[in-house]
């Protein structure tokens, strides 16, 4: 059962744009949230996380939205830079730790 | 700081054989984690460690065994390999989670990974 979903196994965006990459999840004892960034042949690397008690979470062009009744949350890059261009996984924790199968960003110059 | 290292990279199995993944970790985090991660799937939990000598079971159930003599190492055995069991494993660590034991961590530490085929 997969209880945290990324709809899109893609996305590409043009460089100064914004990157939106959405999550979706359906066991409501998550309580934390989390996204990571993953270049080819490396592991998954923190990026920023994100409390049940919030509602949204910044670190500079990064910022995540939760919206819990929707059990919905979100990761906004703005500007969208190049370098960006990895695998996005979104992560839920409760008693366990579930994550998504993941969203390949392209950041076009 | 290297951080957390896996060895092998890469590496072939035959059916039936078998083989030990390797992970060490310098940064003397009590908990440590093997995840595999099939095409298309998020990462699933294999085995998980709170500290040496302690280790428990995730949602991947079958084909694996663990061992936690130390702080720093994490060994991933299989036996009898499988095709099913033809994955990208990862190996990760964390700081204890704030507060009463969770598997779910503020953030894990992974290594690059080891890209196993079984044919």
């Amino acid at each position: 059962d997969q209880q945290v979903k990324q709809n899109s196994p893609s996305l590409s965006v043009q460089e100064g744009r914004i990157s939106i990459l959405n999550c979706d999840y359906t066991n409501s004892m998550f309580d934390y949230f989390l996204w990571y960034k993953k270049y080819p042949a490396e592991g998954p690397t923190f990026l920023i996380s994100i409390s049940s008690i919030k509602d949204k979470n910044e670190d500079g062009r990064f910022t995540v939205f939760l919206n819990k009744s929707a059990k919905h949350l979100s990761l906004h890059i703005v500007p969208s830079q190049p370098g960006d261009s990895a695998v996005y996984f979104c992560a839920a924790g409760g008693n366990d730790m579930r994550f998504g199968a993941g969203t390949r960003l392209t950041v076009k110059p | 700081n290297a951080g957390v290292t896996q060895t092998p990279k890469f590496r072939i199995l035959k059916i039936g054989q078998s083989m030990t993944l390797q992970c060490t970790q310098d940064m003397n985090h009590n908990y440590m984690y093997w995840y595999r991660q099939d095409p298309g799937m998020g990462l699933k939990l294999i085995y998980y460690s709170v500290g040496a000598g302690i280790t428990d079971k995730g949602e991947v159930l079958n084909g694996y065994n663990v061992s936690r003599s130390t702080t720093e190492d994490f060994p991933l055995r299989l036996e009898l390999a499988a095709p099913s069991q033809t994955s990208v494993y990862f190996c990760a660590s964390s700081y204890p989670p704030a507060g009463s034991f969770r598997l779910s961590a503020e953030k894990l530490f992974f290594g690059s990974g080891t890209q196993l085929s079984v044919l």
